[in-house]
């Protein structure tokens, strides 16, 4: 089931541009990821939020950032696109249950493929 | 610091044929252990999961895995292949840290099945 919603799915874009990259969750999951996939290759997390007004920069250095103003709601931006950034971008929330062992998998977006030319 | 491989990059098997995948973390405390599959131009699906308790799980589409802590291993098995379930496989293991869990996966290992 798609509780998990990413838009667009599919992005051809020229150098230089502004563009943002929605993702929606209506779970109510506190967490919420972005990673970054190459055709083949693995997962490198780029950013995440732990729920409100919180972000942080995951693993993987990127010139993206990203914004949490509300729960459901977690787009990442490119200032100034370029080739490098062709790639695709999943979008992933989990539950967060402080104090409590209780580990919710990760749900995951169907993915933005982004082309930079 | 967690880590994951996954051995075989790409494995073909024949439909009808049994499948196992590897999978190997790295995780210094009890680890939390996920399947997950990716079609084409998809996001990742969840297949199963382990948190504890009983160490051979079952999941979605026919899929198992058995934890072997003494192995550090999460092995993927099905008895009998079908064609749609050519995909990439991930394996992740899950930690959690002082605000949450985080996740770290492994390289991937494409499935091809033939006819």
């Amino acid at each position: 089931e798609a509780d998990i919603y990413q838009t667009p799915r599919y992005l051809v874009i020229g150098t230089g541009k502004k563009i943002t990259l929605e993702c929606s969750q209506t779970m109510g999951h506190d967490k919420m990821y972005w990673y970054q996939q190459d055709p083949g290759m693995e997962l490198h997390l780029i950013h995440y939020s732990y729920g409100v007004n919180s972000t942080e920069k995951g693993d993987l250095s990127s010139e993206s950032t990203v914004s949490r103003i509300r729960t459901e709601h977690f787009p990442l931006t490119l200032e100034s696109a370029r080739p490098s950034h062709t790639s695709q971008y999943l979008c992933a929330s989990s539950e967060y249950w402080q104090d409590s062992s209780y580990n919710s998998p990760l749900h995951f977006g169907n993915g933005t493929r982004l082309t930079v030319t | 610091a967690q880590s994951v491989t996954q051995p075989d990059i790409h494995i073909t098997v024949s439909e009808g044929a049994s499948l196992e995948l590897r999978c190997n973390y790295s995780y210094g405390a009890t680890p939390y252990l996920f399947w997950y599959v990716q079609s084409p131009g998809q996001g990742l699906q969840l297949l199963l999961k382990y948190f504890s308790g009983d160490t051979l799980v079952q999941g979605i589409k026919g899929f198992e895995a058995e934890f072997k802590r003494s192995q550090s291993s999460f092995n993927l098995r099905k008895p009998s292949v079908h064609w749609s379930d050519a995909a990439e496989y991930f394996c992740a293991v899950g930690s959690r840290d002082n605000y949450g869990q985080n996740f770290v996966f492994g390289p991937g290992t494409r499935l091809s099945v033939l006819p």
